[in-house]
């Protein structure tokens, strides 16, 4: 158990519909990430902050998406107007500051149909 | 932008034989790199991680790697595989002291025959 949740594990949506996404760090990590997974690739990021601060994000991330973290504890990660094309698995990773590696939670599998 | 090429997609290998997965980057200056594996149905794991110091790095399970400056390269190896191998595995690299956002490579597909 790495201890980076992710909430739903699955989901399967309808095109068009908006679908919500958590994710709970390690609870001593002040940064935490998004990436995105499909099949035969490695992760993209996505998007990443720092307590509750977003600092980066990827072009990746059209205005469809949008993402929190609004008390520098868990995060969301909202999709509006779902497109068959985000079918992916969205990971989320936190890390603390520094030069240190990323705990990855274990996915939610998003499926629009 | 940096970019991580990982050469194999699947390898397949029979048990106790050695195994070498290639990991090559492109960016010039100071990069922190990584090995993930990822096993059937589990969440991406860190196997090992290079940040400086020793350029042979040593990791969980048995596996290591080399970090070669001059080639921009981090392979991975493992003297002996065991079926419990079987898994995918991603490298990766982070910039400096930037962020700690990962690049990931497109991963391998590591089959071990029993």
């Amino acid at each position: 158990d790495t201890g980076v949740s992710q909430n739903p594990r699955h989901k399967i949506t309808k095109r068009g519909q908006n679908v919500t996404f958590r994710c709970d760090p390690i609870s001593e990590h002040n940064r935490l990430y998004w990436y995105r997974q499909t099949l035969g690739q490695g992760p993209e990021f996505l998007t990443y902050f720092q307590n509750e601060a977003q600092l980066e994000k990827s072009r990746l991330l059209s205005d469809r998406f949008s993402a929190e973290r609004p008390k520098g504890s868990f995060s969301t990660l909202e999709i509006q107007r779902t497109e068959q094309g985000d079918s992916a698995m969205y990971l989320c990773a936190s890390s603390s500051e520094g030069r240190t590696e990323a705990f990855f939670g274990q996915g939610t599998r998003l499926t629009v149909v | 932008a940096q970019s991580v090429s990982q050469h194999n997609h699947h390898v397949i290998l029979s048990e106790a034989a050695s195994l070498e997965l290639g990991c090559n980057y492109s960016y010039g200056g100071t990069v922190n790199l990584f090995w993930y594996v990822q096993y059937p149905g589990q969440h991406l794991q860190l196997l090992l991680k290079y940040f400086s110091g020793d350029p042979l790095v040593k990791g969980i399970k048995g596996f290591e790697a080399e970090f070669i400056k001059s080639k921009f390269s981090f392979n991975l190896r493992k003297p002996s595989v065991q079926w419990s191998d079987t898994a995918e595995y991603f490298c990766a690299v982070t910039l400096g002291n930037a962020g700690n956002m990962l690049t990931f490579g497109g991963g391998t597909r590591l089959m071990v025959k029993p």
